[in-house]
């Protein structure tokens, strides 16, 4: 079966980087379209980004364009979020997710909390 | 992109329907009819519940439906259940080639 697993959250300082990883199993990773979102403790969810089956586009939610970075390892079945200058804001769960073929997201993970303060 | 905007909570009793309203732009949902409604259970990620407006995963009860109007899409609930108790959401495909979801709806089973 499908299973998408997150890892690298933690506690991070403002202005600091941290870089979420996402392991893929149970279905042709190198085929599919994966996405990002988030959803900050009490809110609700929040697109942050996809990147296209074989990595050659990615798209970013405006709010984290040029300081977030989709990528993807397909040797090793692996999303990446690379994050950088980090704000109290980006405080969250952050889920990775595969896209269903027909622009909706199919498989989430678990997702992995992420907080950012001083 | 602005959030699309649900109504923040939706309330029934068991066996009734409800439906949850999600309004968009000409830029989102008017354009495409690419909306996909997710489930969402406290401390648990989000299930996609349908998709492409009013299409259903397999294993998604059929109580579950889609539709959409302009720029209105709509999920109805119909024979509400208890299990049914939990935060839903809608997601457009958008021309700016992103995704868009919206507000939230708690829907609660009375």
């Amino acid at each position: 079966q499908v299973q998408l697993v997150e890892s690298g959250g933690g506690v991070v300082q403002p202005g600091r980087s941290l870089r979420l990883s996402c392991a893929a199993s149970g279905f042709t990773f190198s085929s599919s379209a994966m996405h990002w979102a988030r959803q900050a403790p009490g809110k609700g969810l929040e697109w942050m980004g996809n990147i296209l089956y074989d990595g050659s586009n990615k798209y970013y939610a405006d709010s984290v364009e040029g300081r977030f970075t989709i990528s993807r390892d397909n040797s090793k079945n692996t999303l990446f979020l690379q994050m950088n200058s980090l704000r109290p804001e980006d405080t969250a769960v952050y889920y990775c997710a595969r896209e269903g073929g027909s622009y909706y997201l199919s498989h989430w993970g678990q997702g992995i909390l992420v907080t950012v303060s001083s | 992109q602005s959030a699309l905007t649900q109504p923040a909570s939706v309330s029934g009793s068991p066996g009734q329907s409800i439906t949850i309203s999600c309004t968009g732009t000409s830029g989102d949902i008017g354009t495409y009819n690419l909306v996909s409604w997710y489930q969402q259970h406290p401390g648990k990620a989000p299930k996609v519940m349908i998709y492409e407006g009013s299409k259903r995963p397999s294993g998604v009860s059929n109580r579950f439906s889609g539709s959409k109007s302009g720029n209105t899409a709509s999920l109805t609930i119909s024979g509400l259940q208890a299990e049914d108790e939990a935060d839903y959401y809608c997601c457009s495909y958008a021309s700016s080639r992103d995704y868009v979801f919206g507000t939230g709806t708690k829907v609660t089973v009375l």
